[in-house]
């Protein structure tokens, strides 16, 4: 079955200690992404990468980091994560190279700073 | 990637018929014109593209003007399960695209 997959789903974390969230995706696709959202901001892309070893900022890149060593992995570094970090995480995927490509999302991620 | 612009949230009733407008008016040749639909706490989901004139689909139909300047999300008989978050995007076809901005959405509520 395709699928994003992200873990941890839920994460209760403090101030300060970095986390990982991971993102695998099995549809061999070249575009990957992270999302945030919050109420009324809407889905804002953090990071995304158009294929291994290329990735590059999206609208709201600060406190974030990521790297893609794999095709097919794509996690979401929070190294010292502060409480306006708190919110909904959404990994997505998709295909290059074809008209409109269809973006594949994971099921989300919550992320509590306290 | 063309800004869009479409209503911040619409309300309804079952069964009737809901139209969701989307403005790009910086559309390019190459773009095609995605809408994808949001459940609380769920990744959005894929429901409809389109390049010009009318595409309809088992969930939608989308219509595109000449000037591709807009586009309306058709719903047809709408029922609860259709209260989402609804996203209109322009993505360039072929070599794919960078960035990709999904803004608010459209807040559709269907009552009974």
């Amino acid at each position: 079955e395709a699928q994003v997959t992200q873990n941890p789903r839920y994460l209760i974390t403090v101030t300060g200690k970095k986390l990982t969230v991971t993102c695998s995706q099995n549809m061999n696709h070249e575009y990957m992404s992270w999302y945030r959202q919050d109420p009324g901001l809407g889905l804002r892309q953090i990071y995304y990468s158009m294929n291994v070893e290329a990735t590059d900022k999206g609208d709201v890149p600060e406190g974030y980091k990521v790297s893609r060593k794999e095709k097919r992995n794509f996690p979401l570094i929070l190294e010292s994560p502060s409480p306006n970090q708190t919110s909904l995480y959404f990994c997505a995927s998709s295909p290059q190279g074809v008209p409109g490509n269809t973006i594949y999302f994971g099921e989300g991620s919550w992320l509590t700073v306290v | 990637l063309a800004k869009t612009t479409q209503p911040v949230s619409m309300d309804s009733y079952e069964g009737q018929e809901v139209n969701i407008t989307c403005s790009h008016n910086n559309i390019a040749t190459n773009d095609y014109i995605t809408w994808y639909q949001q459940f609380p706490s769920q990744g959005p989901r894929f429901i409809i593209q389109g390049y010009k004139t009318k595409v309809t689909n088992e969930v939608a139909s989308l219509f595109i003007p000449a000037d591709r300047k807009s586009s309306t999300l058709s719903l047809p008989r709408v029922s609860l399960s259709d209260t989402a978050v609804y996203y209109c995007l322009v993505v360039p076809r072929g070599s794919g695209y960078s960035t990709l901005t999904f803004g608010k959405g459209t807040m559709l509520l269907v009552s009974p």
